[in-house]
């Protein structure tokens, strides 16, 4: 049972563009969502975080979305540059167990 | 965030034999976690490390295959026991602050 989803494993984006990587949940219990990036052959790297109570957090270049009613959460990167290109895992929390999506493989485009 | 580091960083292993994995943060730390990575698949979590206590392992891992040390709130090694090539992954130690989870830089085994 698949409790967090990334329906698209890729994403390519010109640079300069926004990206908008999509997560979707099933556990109306999770209260803490986040995101991550990914190099190959490197841990995953904190971007942001959101909690339950807030429908949108942004961080510099970096915004997540939140919509409890759809169980639903984004991470837009505005704008977009090659360095960003790696791959995006959303990770959704409740009492300090985190299930991690399946990832999105972003590919910005000079 | 702290830091955690984790040895070796990469290795490759031969069939039935048995890698110890260690993770060092530069802080203390309740709440520690080891994931796994298998190729082109999502971070699955193996066990929590409890400090002083045996670890809390997840549905589909067991002890004897996994073995956890937790001796202080610093440090944690995983052992994967008795490897096959299915056990090629990244392991991944992680910790958690407030309500963020961090992690190490990865260890990634390969098993021939």
């Amino acid at each position: 049972d698949q409790q967090v989803k990334q329906n698209s494993p890729s994403l390519s984006v010109q640079e300069g563009r926004i990206s908008i990587l999509n997560c979707d949940y099933t556990n109306s219990m999770f209260d803490y969502f986040l995101w991550y990036k990914k190099y190959p052959a490197e841990g995953p790297t904190f971007l942001i975080s959101i909690s339950s109570i807030k429908d949108k957090n942004e961080d510099g270049r970096f915004t997540v979305f939140l919509n409890k009613s759809a169980k639903h959460l984004s991470l837009h990167i505005v704008p977009s540059q090659p360095g960003d290109s790696a791959v995006y895992f959303c990770a959704a929390s409740v009492a300090y167990k985190y299930i991690f999506g399946t990832g999105t493989r972003l590919k910005v485009l000079a | 965030s702290a830091v955690i580091s984790q040895k070796p960083s990469r290795d490759i292993c031969q069939r039935g034999t048995s890698l110890t994995i260690q993770c060092q943060v530069d802080s203390q730390v309740t709440m520690m976690f080891w994931y796994r990575q298998q190729p082109g698949q999502s971070l699955t979590l193996i066990a929590t490390a409890n400090q002083g206590s045996e670890a809390t392992y997840e549905s589909g891992f067991v002890i004897d295959k996994f073995p956890i040390s937790r001796p202080n709130l610093t440090f944690s090694t995983l052992t994967v026991s008795n490897m096959s090539p299915e056990d090629s992954s990244i392991y991944l130690c992680s910790v958690v602050e407030g309500r963020g989870l961090f992690f190490g830089e990865g260890s990634r085994l390969t098993v021939l």
